[in-house]
């Protein structure tokens, strides 16, 4: 069964500071991988996607993320964080159906930007 | 352009009380979900119905059912709710593709007493 890691519940950065938050997947195969925020109160968002087209994917808000299949990470970046990037990270796998794409989500990384 | 609306926002139920959440989707997608998300352990996937007409269990359906009442509406039912199941509920809908990300409610915020 495949399973998503994610290191450190919480992460806390200086605003301007490097935002490296942590993602390990446990699949036979490249799966297809997301990486989603949620803000306080609300729904999940999606922030990027990984389906093979690219290593390396960018996505909404100045983050990014790359795919490297010998380490199975998927770690997400993004230089300089802003007060606005506090929220919390989720990233999610999934595997191919056919029928729907159900996703296993890690339990997620809280970021804290700081002044 | 609603996306993925859910009712009610918050609930609060007596051990073994019955309710429905509901949720609909305009954005024609095929495929709708239910996770729940409890702190430190992310979501979890409870129900999917990958199209109209057909549902199927996920990783924790224990406990509860669920109704795909049309292409738009996807709605899961507590028969008998438990402490257990005090958590924030979330609906989900996408295309049926293995790659579309899923577009997900403000969610249900549940508790049972």
């Amino acid at each position: 069964a495949q399973s998503v890691t994610q290191l450190g519940s919480h992460v806390s950065v200086s605003e301007g500071a490097l935002v490296l938050l942590r993602c390990n997947y446990s699949s036979s195969v490249p799966p297809y991988l997301f990486w989603y925020v949620q803000y306080p109160n609300q729904g999940l968002q999606l922030l990027l996607k990984y389906t093979s087209a690219a290593t390396l994917v960018k996505g909404i808000n100045g983050f990014e993320a790359e795919f490297k299949k010998s380490e199975t990470s998927f770690h997400l970046t993004k230089p300089s964080a802003h007060m606005s990037d506090a929220a919390e990270y989720f990233c999610a796998v999934s595997w191919i159906t056919g029928g729907g794409n159900k996703l296993t989500f890690g339990t997620g990384t809280q970021l804290k930007v700081e002044l | 352009n609603a996306g993925v609306t859910q009712t009610p926002k918050f609930q609060v139920l007596k051990t073994g009380q019955s309710m429905t959440l509901q949720c609909a989707q305009d954005m024609n997608h095929n495929s709708m979900y239910w996770y729940r998300q409890d702190p430190g352990m992310g979501l979890r996937l409870i129900y999917y119905s990958a199209s109209e007409g057909t549902t199927d269990k996920g990783e924790v359906p224990n406990g509860y059912n669920v109704s795909r009442l049309n292409k738009r509406e996807f709605s899961l039912r507590l028969e008998s709710a438990a402490p257990s199941q005090t958590s924030v509920y979330f609906c989900a809908s996408s295309h049926p593709s293995d790659n579309s990300p899923l577009h997900f409610g403000n969610g249900t915020r549940l508790t049972v007493t």
